[in-house]
């Protein structure tokens, strides 16, 4: 298994649709993950964390499912807006330093059409 | 908010030369990466900083070398640029903790190595 692996898309969907994107991760170890957002020709910006209660930030759900080692993102009633790749980012907690690294996917392109 | 500052936007290199890339960032951040972004590769992490005068190797770094002399600053330096360095390459910034901090990331400096 690919360290993180997400489906790369495109996802083409309507306004107001709902989209899911998932992703999966190979190390059981990993204590962090995040969904960030990147538009076209701009820098990845940090969407949301992953917590493993699960946590809603508006329209946009993030599920941890530990067991699966797999990550969801949950976008209700898409926006225009919305349009961007979704990057999924895991910690990797065998480098050195208190904190572990991020591994990042290579990210899931959304395109919300009118 | 947190401003991290790469020098340059584009830059056009030639096989050989030495190559600078400097990055600044404005919130006392202990962590500062470096990662170059490849269409179909996605983020790769090249080298990265938990303090002053301290770096790590990351995935990837054959062919560069950094320096962090001041807190702020992470310099990443090319030291003799090959076409396979042809990339976008990313600064990001983060607080030192638990490794659950925001990633801050520069706007990007796309390098053509010719």
């Amino acid at each position: 298994r690919k360290e993180v692996e997400q489906d790369p898309g495109p996802f083409n969907v309507p306004e107001g649709a709902t989209v899911a994107f998932n992703c999966t991760y190979s190390n059981s170890a990993s204590q962090s993950f995040f969904w960030y957002r990147q538009d076209c020709r701009k820098e990845p910006k940090l969407l949301m964390s992953v917590y493993s209660s699960g946590n809603e930030d508006g329209r946009f759900t993030a599920q941890l499912n530990r067991a699966s080692q797999y990550i969801s993102l949950l976008i209700r009633d898409s926006k225009l807006s919305d349009s961007a790749t979704y990057l999924c980012v895991v910690s990797r907690s065998n480098y050195g330093g208190s904190q572990g690294n991020l591994i990042f996917g290579k990210g899931t392109k959304l395109s919300v059409k009118p | 908010d947190v401003k991290v500052t790469q020098s340059s936007r584009y830059l056009v290199k030639r096989t050989g030369e030495k190559v600078f890339l400097e990055c600044v960032q404005d919130m006392d951040h202990e962590n500062m990466f470096w990662y170059r972004q490849d269409p179909g590769l996605g983020l790769r992490l090249i080298y990265f900083s938990y303090d002053v005068k301290m770096k790590e190797k990351g995935d990837i770094p054959e062919g560069y070398s950094v320096s962090r002399e001041k807190k702020e600053r992470f310099s990443l330096i090319l030291e003799s640029a090959s076409t396979n360095q042809t990339s976008m390459y990313l600064c990001a910034s983060s607080r030192g903790g638990s490794g659950k901090e925001k990633l801050f990331f520069g706007s990007g400096t796309q390098l053509s190595v010719l």
